[in-house]
């Protein structure tokens, strides 16, 4: 079973517009933290945020939020403003585990933003 | 500071070589990792290392697969008798908490 699924393959958005990038995990672990990264087409992976499962509120850093519904198990990526330099590749990504910070990242498999002027 | 940085940015091999690549950390960073990411199989994780316990190999997809960290900061990752399925880009990864941060990846061609 898919641990993390992101179910939109690409997504447009205009210019100045928000955006809603999808992301759904599986995970019988009561601890774990979820991740966003943006990948341009220099192929750099970029930390965005991060959410933790105990957390309370919902992650936000500058223009991007995560939409975090436990119960649904779902972890959207907000982008406020979109921007050219937006357009990338963005994957979702979850750490199981609790009780320390390191461990294995497993990824979904993407989705393309193409940001339109 | 200094990012992680990977060597060779590209590396074009025969099948049957073997070939090594290298990743420097972000200084202090105690966690390296490796993960492979390919059209195919999307981003995979492959072995981390954390500090001076026994790294995690579960990702490794067969024994031609190895990889070292000496002194607790440069690693290589070795690959033998490279197979056509081994090209991707591999990419590497520290962190010295939560968040980990990625090098620039090499890029494995195996003709």
């Amino acid at each position: 079973a898919q641990k993390i699924t992101q179910t939109q393959p690409g997504m447009f958005v205009q210019e100045k517009e928000a955006v809603t990038l999808d992301c759904t995990y599986d995970t019988s672990d009561p601890s774990y933290g979820l991740f966003w990264y943006k990948q341009p087409s220099s192929g750099e992976m970029i930390f965005l945020i991060y959410q933790g499962s105990y957390d309370q509120q919902n992650a936000t850093e500058g223009r991007y939020s995560l939409n975090f519904q436990k119960a649904r198990k779902s972890a959207n990526l907000v982008i406020s403003a979109s921007q050219l330099g937006d357009s990338a590749m963005y994957f979702c990504a979850m750490r199981e585990g609790g009780g320390t910070s390191y461990g294995k990242l497993t990824f979904g498999q993407g989705t393309i933003l193409t940001v339109h002027p | 500071g200094a990012g992680v940085s990977q060597s060779p940015s590209n590396k074009v091999t025969e099948k049957g070589k073997d070939v090594e690549l290298r990743c420097d950390p972000i200084s202090g960073h105690t966690a390296l990792y490796w993960y492979r990411q390919s059209l195919g199989q999307g981003l995979e994780f492959l072995i981390y290392f954390q500090g001076n316990s026994a790294p995690d190999k579960s990702g490794l997809p067969s024994d031609r697969f190895s990889a070292e960290r000496t002194g607790g900061s440069v690693s290589t990752l070795t690959i033998q008798r490279t197979q056509q399925e081994d090209s991707a880009v591999y990419l590497c990864a520290s962190s010295r908490s939560r968040t980990q941060y990625f090098g620039p990846g090499t890029r494995l061609t195996v003709l």
